[in-house]
């Protein structure tokens, strides 16, 4: 069984921090990885992809890619109250191609 | 560039009915994927549809399925809905099934 795992949180982080989110997968074969941000109510919105081990950046968003530990993380900077959202982990496998989501990780950042 | 669109945005059935989702991807995406969100059970995926092709199932029960037409929209019909069915159910695009998928606003299917 292909698995994405999350921390399922709630991840709380006061205004200005920085949010560290993680992600694992059980998929040696994975490609291509992504993070969505799905607002209460709403869809998932893709925010950040990342193919190749090592960061990168995009704003206030880094994605971390370690495919030897399996292992892709995303850290938002200088957290936002509007930063507050689930965060959804998705893999891509080379073979059948199919998108894995994890479970998510509820991020509250206060004020 | 427009975004992927479905329809109705919002449904109200009763146990035993049948329903149809349409959803219409981004323009030139030809890959359009299904998926079913529960409280409960997080994002499952349905299927996946490449060039009117199905390419890919999950774990469902045959009453779920789809079709996809030569212009790349993609419906999704459940037959017999039983209360479980009820959920936010979701169709993303991506080019050719591979990289990034963009997901439309989602269909909310309420079954009593």
């Amino acid at each position: 069984q292909k698995e994405v795992e999350q921390n399922s949180g709630p991840l709380s982080v006061p205004e200005g921090a920085i949010a560290s989110l993680n992600c694992t997968y059980s998929d040696r074969g994975s490609q291509s990885f992504f993070w969505y941000r799905q607002y209460s109510g709403k869809s998932p919105e893709l925010i950040m992809s990342i193919y190749s081990n090592g960061d990168k950046e995009d704003g206030r968003f880094t994605a971390q890619l370690n495919k030897a530990s399996q292992y892709v993380s995303l850290l938002i900077r200088d957290s936002q109250p509007s930063d507050s959202a689930t965060y959804l982990c998705a893999v891509r496998d080379r073979m059948d191609n199919d998108m894995r989501f994890g479970a998510g990780t509820r991020l509250t950042v206060k004020p | 560039k427009a975004g992927v669109t479905q329809t109705p945005r919002y449904l109200i059935k009763t146990r035993g009915q049948q329903v149809t989702l349409s959803c219409s991807p981004i323009s030139g995406h030809r890959s359009v994927s299904w998926y079913q969100q529960t409280p409960g059970q997080g994002l499952q995926f349905l299927f996946e549809y490449f060039s009117e092709t199905q390419r890919n199932k999950g774990n469902f029960p045959g009453r779920f399925s789809g079709r996809q037409f030569s212009n790349s929209r993609s419906e999704m019909n459940v037959s017999t809905l039983e209360l479980g069915d009820s959920a936010l159910y979701l169709c993303a695009s991506s080019w050719a099934g591979e990289g990034e998928q963009f997901f439309g606003p989602g269909t909310r299917l309420t079954v009593l």
